[in-house]
C-alpha cells in the first residue's frame, strides 16, 4: 500500500461528458502528479501541484484542468470527453525534498472508458 | 525517435535466470527513474538515479550518464518478477522530477 487513494477505481461515461477524478496523497506529501496511460501513447505526464499551486504542466488537454486544495487532496477534471481519453490515470505524491529521496508513491489508478 | 527507448520491448525467462533491461535516451537528464508495473496496473517506484549504481535486494540499477544509458538487473529471477518495467527520464531539477518523460516499457515473463 503506498498510501496514495484514488477514486473511483473505475469509471464508464459517454462521450461529451464530464468526470471528475480524485487523488489523496501520502499523508504529508505536499506534491501530486497526473498521468494518463493509454495503449496507444503509453504513460504521459499531465500536470504537477505543489501546495496548492501548479508547478509543472506536460501534456494535458485544455479540456482538463486540475487543482489541488488546502488539505492536499488533488482533483483531475475532464471535459467534453472522446472514446480516445479512454485510459488508466494515475497520480502519484513525493514528500518536500523529494529530489534527495528519489521516489515517487503511485496510486492504483482510476480506469476511464468513455463510450 | 522516442527520446526514452528501452530493449527488449519483451522478455522470458526461466526462474533463477539473470535478468538485464535496458533503457537509453537522448536528452540532457537530471535523474532516471526505474518503475515496475504489475498485471494490475498499480506503479511502484524502484530506483531514482543520478549516477553510479543502486542495489535493492535482487534488484540493481547502474546508470552511465556520459553514454546516456541505464541498465535495470534482476539476479536470481522469480515468477513474482512478471511484470512491466518502465524506465523514466527527469528533465528538472528540483521541485518538479515526477515530470516524467516515459520509454514503452519492458513487459517480463518469469517462467517457474
Amino acid at each position: 500500500d503506498s498510501g496514495v487513494t484514488q477514486t473511483p477505481k473505475h469509471l464508464i461515461t459517454a462521450t461529451g461528458q464530464r468526470v471528475t477524478l480524485r487523488c489523496s496523497p501520502r499523508s504529508g506529501d505536499l506534491s501530486v502528479y497526473w498521468y494518463q496511460q493509454s495503449l496507444d501513447q503509453g504513460l504521459q505526464f499531465l500536470i504537477q501541484y505543489y501546495n496548492g499551486e501548479e508547478r509543472a504542466k506536460g501534456n494535458i488537454l485544455e479540456r482538463f484542468s486540475a487543482q489541488q486544495f488546502p488539505d492536499l487532496h488533488s482533483e483531475l477534471n475532464l471535459s467534453s470527453l472522446e472514446l480516445g481519453d479512454s485510459a488508466l490515470y494515475f497520480c502519484a505524491s513525493s514528500p518536500e525534498g523529494w529530489a534527495n529521496t528519489g521516489e515517487l508513491f503511485f496510486g492504483e489508478g482510476s480506469r476511464l472508458t468513455v463510450l | 525517435k522516442n527520446e526514452v527507448e528501452q530493449s527488449p520491448q519483451n522478455l522470458t525467462a526461466q526462474e533463477g535466470e539473470f535478468i538485464t533491461i535496458n533503457c537509453s535516451y537522448s536528452v540532457g537528464i537530471s535523474a532516471l527513474h526505474w518503475l515496475q508495473q504489475h498485471p494490475g496496473g498499480g506503479i511502484v517506484s524502484l530506483f531514482m538515479l543520478s549516477s553510479g549504481k543502486k542495489k535493492h535486494g535482487r534488484l540493481i540499477a547502474t546508470i552511465n550518464i556520459q553514454e546516456k544509458h541505464s541498465s535495470l538487473h534482476i539476479t536470481a529471477s522469480h515468477p513474482r518478477d512478471s511484470a512491466v518495467y518502465i524506465c523514466a527520464v527527469s528533465l528538472n531539477y528540483g521541485g518538479s522530477q515526477g515530470n516524467l518523460i516515459f520509454g514503452k516499457g519492458t513487459k517480463l515473463s518469469v517462467k517457474p
